[in-house]
């Protein structure tokens, strides 16, 4: 079946150091990728996405390109902030499986000023 | 403004006594899914209504019911919660699926506590 595998957490980093989160899928057909960020106490937010291979998802300074040839979808970030620090779950959604989504275990980032 | 708003934002309740989370959309999303979220782990689904059809995953057990009485709201009954229960439950919107996959969005979550 479908699975994404994420990095162990937790990542500690100082502040404007540069970020890698890997994250490899396991899937059948071309999936949708997803990057959720879940900040203390709260919901998840969808921070970027990439629906076909090649695409570069970006937003927040944060980006992430599907790679098909190596089935990853690793989270980058050049600088990272102190409010940068969260829970980064990577997700992807299989094309035979409507909107239904499959998480990763999640990687909490912390960033030290 | 909070698209997807689910009520209360923190609940307690006694082992054993029915509770009910409540979650409500503006976004006129034909699908809505509950997740649960133990510590430090990834949600787990429940099950997810794509309208008004309910679809329950094999492993969520009996003592966790939905309901769904229109577009806008739907419901987590848990008729006798265990300690074991104690979890971030959160709730979650998407389109139609034949409309595209943008994703989900999610709640704020209620952060349940059973005593």
């Amino acid at each position: 079946g479908d699975s994404v595998t994420q990095m162990e957490g937790p990542v500690t980093l100082s502040e404007e150091a540069f970020l890698t989160i890997n994250c490899t899928y396991t899937a059948t057909g071309y999936p949708s990728l997803f990057w959720y960020v879940q900040y203390p106490g709260e919901g998840l937010q969808l921070l970027l996405k990439a629906t076909k291979a090649d695409d570069k998802g970006s937003n927040k300074g944060f980006e992430a390109t599907y790679r098909k040839e190596t089935t990853s979808f690793h989270l980058e970030k050049g600088s990272v902030q102190v409010s940068d620090s969260a829970v980064y779950f990577c997700a992807l959604s299989a094309d035979n499986a409507g909107n239904m989504l499959t998480f990763g275990g999640g990687t909490r980032l912390m960033v030290k000023p | 403004d909070a698209m997807v708003i689910q009520n209360p934002r923190y609940q307690v309740t006694q082992f054993g006594k029915p509770v009910t989370l409540s979650c409500s959309q503006t976004l006129n999303h034909n699908v809505m899914y509950w997740y649960q979220q133990k510590s430090s782990q990834a949600p787990k689904l429940l099950f997810h209504y794509y309208d008004k059809d309910f679809n329950n995953e094999a492993d969520t057990p009996d003592n966790f019911q939905s309901r769904r009485p229109n577009t806008s709201f739907c419901f987590l009954d848990i008729r006798s919660p265990g300690l074991g229960d104690t979890a971030m439950y959160l709730c979650a919107t998407s389109r139609d699926p034949g409309q595209g996959n943008y994703g989900y969005t999610f709640g704020s979550g209620t952060r349940l506590t059973v005593v």
